[in-house]
């Protein structure tokens, strides 16, 4: 079974500039999540999507993050424009809803280095 | 406001130590609470307690629900370099699938 892919690994862009991260979920995961993790810290929930809803997206910056996912499958989350303290890795991850186990299928990341 | 807190934040350990890590948590709706182990890429999941499977315990790891005093602990016997890591807590909010994680704690274990 393919796990989470995210792209790209790694970006490093200027302050004011602008990025775009793509995670496609396992196949089948109804429940997709962005979370930012800055260095030292735990991951923090950026948005939550079910299908192609919005369930939760209390967290995200909306003046300058932007997020969708479209048909229920891929999802695209956007900085525009990138700060400084939006250094971070950004992390997808995938559940299937209502499975026993609960558990969190995460990708391996997008670094985000602004300078 | 959910909440979950690790403690301690960061710890260093000799091999064969035993160590405890701590997790406490205050959230509407509890439903389950999962450990995962973050190396340098992303996390890996260790164990899911709920309310219906308060212990767990896969060889030398082990973890441990009290849902009355709403916190968690989880135990490595005989620490070795390749645990060191950090250790994530989180927990679900039943009804919604939302996950809150703490700030972790960081092993580090010396040879």
């Amino acid at each position: 079974e393919a796990g989470v892919a995210q792209s790209p690994r790694y970006k490093i862009i200027e302050k004011r500039q602008s990025v775009a991260f793509w995670c496609n979920p396992i196949s089948g995961h109804a429940t997709l999540y962005w979370y930012q993790q800055i260095l030292g810290q735990g991951p923090k929930l950026l948005i939550q999507f079910q299908n192609n809803g919005v369930v939760d997206d209390s967290q995200l910056p909306k003046d300058r993050f932007s997020a969708e996912r479209l048909k229920g499958v891929d999802s695209t989350l956007k900085i525009q424009p990138a700060k400084l303290e939006d250094s971070a890795v950004y992390l997808c991850a995938s559940s299937l809803e209502g499975l026993s186990t609960g558990e969190l299928f995460f990708g391996e990341g997008s670094r985000l280095t602004v300078l | 406001e959910d909440k979950v807190v690790q403690s301690p934040l960061s710890l260093v350990v000799h091999e064969g130590d035993t160590v405890t890590l701590n997790c406490s948590y205050e959230v509407t709706n509890f439903r389950s609470l999962l450990w995962y182990k973050q190396e340098k890429k992303a996390p890996t999941f260790l164990f899911m307690l709920t309310s219906s499977g308060i212990e767990k315990k896969s060889g030398r790891l082990s973890s441990i629900l009290d849902k009355k005093e709403l916190f968690s602990i989880l135990n490595i016997t005989a620490t070795q370099t390749g645990d060191s890591a950090v250790y994530l807590c989180a927990v679900e909010n039943e009804g919604t699938y939302k996950y809150i994680f703490g700030t972790g704690t960081r092993l580090k274990v010396l040879a």
